[in-house]
């Protein structure tokens, strides 16, 4: 499809349990943005990539997350040691490049992710 | 700090028009952004304002006055299947990232 794709559509997974995320984002589109939205809130920023470098992490909530993008396309953000506070829809989004007038985030269908 | 306030509910009648209110204080700024979310899924986007003035796209308009820090998503002849969440969104102009800073979304049900 011409869409953003993400892998697994939901995941329930054990808490202490290490989990991983995928994103395909949108073919020749150089940023990658991963964001998280949790029961009853807007969305939050993670981690930005443009190309493999990811110049900005400012959101990761704590040294568990970390993410990583190769080839300039597929995305996975790594979680470890899950926490219940961790549960929540994790959306990828890509765009043709950053900043530019315009240039809207195409988003992904996201991952629901359950920590029990 | 970065702040972004729209109202969390609304409800409206089909057939009518209904305006969503979004109110922003941030540290930088680079366009503002509406996008669409219906229950379990992705965003759609819906608009972009950079300049301030009223921007129209078939039945939603979307306005931005960057002196006030506002915005307003207006949806004219309301269907059933305009009843979702929409989310306003800021894009960030620090370290040219391109980041998007949402609001929390205003859950819009639309009744017949």
């Amino acid at each position: 499809g011409a869409g953003v794709s993400q892998s697994p559509s939901n995941k329930v997974t054990e808490k202490g349990k290490d989990v991983e995320l995928r994103c395909d984002p949108i073919s020749g589109h150089t940023a990658l943005y991963w964001y998280r939205q949790s029961l009853g809130q807007g969305l939050e920023f993670l981690i930005y990539f443009q190309g493999n470098s990811a110049p900005d992490k400012s959101g990761l909530p704590s040294d568990r997350f970390s993410a990583e993008r190769t080839g300039g396309s597929v995305s996975t953000l790594t979680i470890q040691r899950t926490q219940q506070e961790d549960s929540a829809v994790y959306l990828c989004a890509s765009s043709p490049q950053q900043g530019s007038r315009g240039n809207e985030q195409f988003f992904g269908p996201g991952t629901r992710l359950t920590v029990l | 700090g970065q702040n972004i306030d729209q109202p969390t509910e609304m409800t409206a009648t089909e057939g009518a028009i209904v305006q969503i209110n979004c109110t922003y204080q941030t540290s930088g700024f680079n366009g503002l952004f509406w996008y669409q979310q219906h229950a379990g899924e992705a965003p759609t986007f819906l608009s972009y304002n950079v300049l301030d003035g009223l921007e129209e796209k078939g039945r939603f308009s979307s306005f931005l006055s960057r002196s006030k820090g506002y915005s307003y998503l207006l949806l004219k002849e309301l269907q059933m299947k305009d009843s979702a969440s929409y989310l306003c969104a800021v894009r960030d102009r620090s370290g040219n990232t391109g980041k998007l800073i949402f609001g929390q979304g205003t859950t819009l049900q639309v009744k017949p």
